[in-house]
């Protein structure tokens, strides 16, 4: 079946860019999460989208982040102006209805900052 | 003091060991646990939810005690195949502030 979907799987840009990133969801699954994973690092979460719900952006590390989800499906993650220690891997997950419930991770798309 | 702290390893058995690594967190109020595991240059994987009885999946056990606040994970009979990241994630529910922590990991090599 159809599994969290992220594209693009690699992205090699210039700092200074602004880069999107898009992530689709398991159908029907109403919570969205992004994570950051910097090599040999642990996850580190970025925001979480429930339902209709005001999204938890609570780890987004600058002003320059910013994620929407239209719709309660596919979810994009905007960096702006981006610097070199935004390369890293990004990491999207769904799940079926909040925290409680177990997540499901997309492949990633590994961003490299030249 | 960190929300969840998991001791990095790396844990190296043999094949066929026993082992066991535990998760603390900080949070009195966490609802759900969860271990994932995550091999090199991949993406996590659900391994197993914690149950508040304990719960055990083939190998592999969990356990919560909320008496002092950690869960654990036990593998019996190890395989090469175990070889990888395990990570606790510990829930608080949805109240506008951090939903969900991540455990940095422990990393387990088993040799053959």
């Amino acid at each position: 079946g159809a599994g969290v979907s992220q594209s693009p799987s690699n992205k090699v840009t210039e700092k200074g860019k602004d880069v999107e990133l898009r992530c689709d969801p398991i159908s029907g699954h109403t919570a969205l999460y992004w994570y950051r994973q910097s090599l040999g690092q642990g996850l580190e979460f970025l925001i979480y989208f429930q339902g209709n719900s005001a999204p938890d952006k609570s780890g987004l590390p600058s002003d320059r982040f910013s994620a929407e989800r239209t719709g309660g499906s596919v979810s994009t993650l905007t960096i702006q102006r981006t610097q070199q220690e935004d390369s890293a891997v990004y990491l999207c997950a769904s799940s079926l209805a909040g925290v409680t419930e177990p997540q499901h991770f997309g492949d990633g798309t590994r961003l490299s900052i030249l | 003091r960190k929300e969840v702290e998991q001791d990095p390893g790396p844990f190296n058995v043999p094949e066929g060991a026993t082992v066991a690594f535990n998760c603390t967190y900080s949070n009195s109020a966490s609802q759900s646990f969860f271990w994932y595991r995550q091999d090199c240059r991949k993406e996590p994987k659900l391994l197993m939810s914690v149950y508040s009885s304990g719960n055990e999946d083939g190998r592999f056990t969990a356990q919560l005690n909320r008496a002092s606040q950690y869960i654990s994970l036990l593998i019996r009979d190890s395989k090469l195949s175990d070889s990888a990241t395990y990570l606790c994630v510990v829930t608080h529910g949805y109240t506008g502030r951090r939903a969900l922590t991540f455990g940095s990991g422990t990393r387990l090599q088993v040799q053959p």
